[in-house]
């Protein structure tokens, strides 16, 4: 079955490390993005791609990173930079029409 | 600044007890207008996509409508499964980016 899948699940991260969420696609999809979910807050975009090797920053790009090297790939690395990580992150992707399909979430604690 | 806003935050119902949820919004161009479904700790579900102002759709127990300012999710008598955060979020016609609200957190009591 086509659909996003997101790993790990759960993720702690170090004070000063740098970690890398997977988000892996086979829907075909062009469009791929990064959103952040905190309790009480709606969604908001971190990055997004609509084609490969190419990105851009959405809202909240500070302190995250990412690359597009392939159609089904789009891994968020949140870097050090990012003082206040810990959040639900959710990958998605769309064919430009009809709403996003997401991913299962990566939960992120700051340890 | 375009916003989508979603009303109520909580709602508690009986099982069996009807009611509505509620997305306003104010992007300039309306692309579309969507509804998902979220578990605790799980990605948002795809409930339904409405495009024009007069739009219903159907599924279940849920049903949306669309007018020109905000969108109506309707659930006829509910049950416990029904349970859950329901999210809002419209697409601008430059179709890059969606506006999601914080979300109607549902809870159904048997």
């Amino acid at each position: 079955d086509g659909g996003i899948t997101q790993s790990p699940k759960y993720l702690f991260r170090k004070e000063g490390q740098n970690v890398t969420l997977s988000c892996e696609q086979n829907l075909n999809h062009d469009a791929m993005y990064w959103y952040r979910q905190d309790p009480g807050q709606g969604l908001r975009l971190i990055y997004y791609s609509q084609i490969v090797n190419d990105f851009q920053k959405g809202d909240i790009a500070e302190g995250y990173s990412v690359s597009r090297e392939k159609k089904e790939s789009f891994p968020l690395t949140v870097t050090s930079a990012q003082k206040n990580p810990t959040a639900f992150y959710l990958c998605a992707s769309t064919l430009g029409e009809g709403g996003y399909t997401f991913g299962s979430g990566t939960r992120l604690t700051v340890v | 600044e375009d916003q989508v806003t979603q009303s109520p935050e909580a709602l508690r119902l009986q099982e069996g007890e009807s009611s509505s949820l509620n997305c306003s919004y104010t992007v300039s161009g309306l692309r579309g207008l969507f509804w998902y479904r979220q578990d605790p700790g799980k990605g948002p579900e795809f409930l339904f996509t409405l495009y024009s102002a007069g739009e219903e759709k159907e599924k279940e127990r849920l049903k949306a409508t669309l007018t020109k300012k905000e969108s109506f999710l309707h659930i006829t008598a509910p049950k416990p499964e029904d349970s859950a955060t329901y999210l809002c979020a419209v697409q601008e016609y430059n179709f890059n980016k969606f506006y999601f609200g914080s979300g109607t957190k549902l809870n159904v009591k048997p």
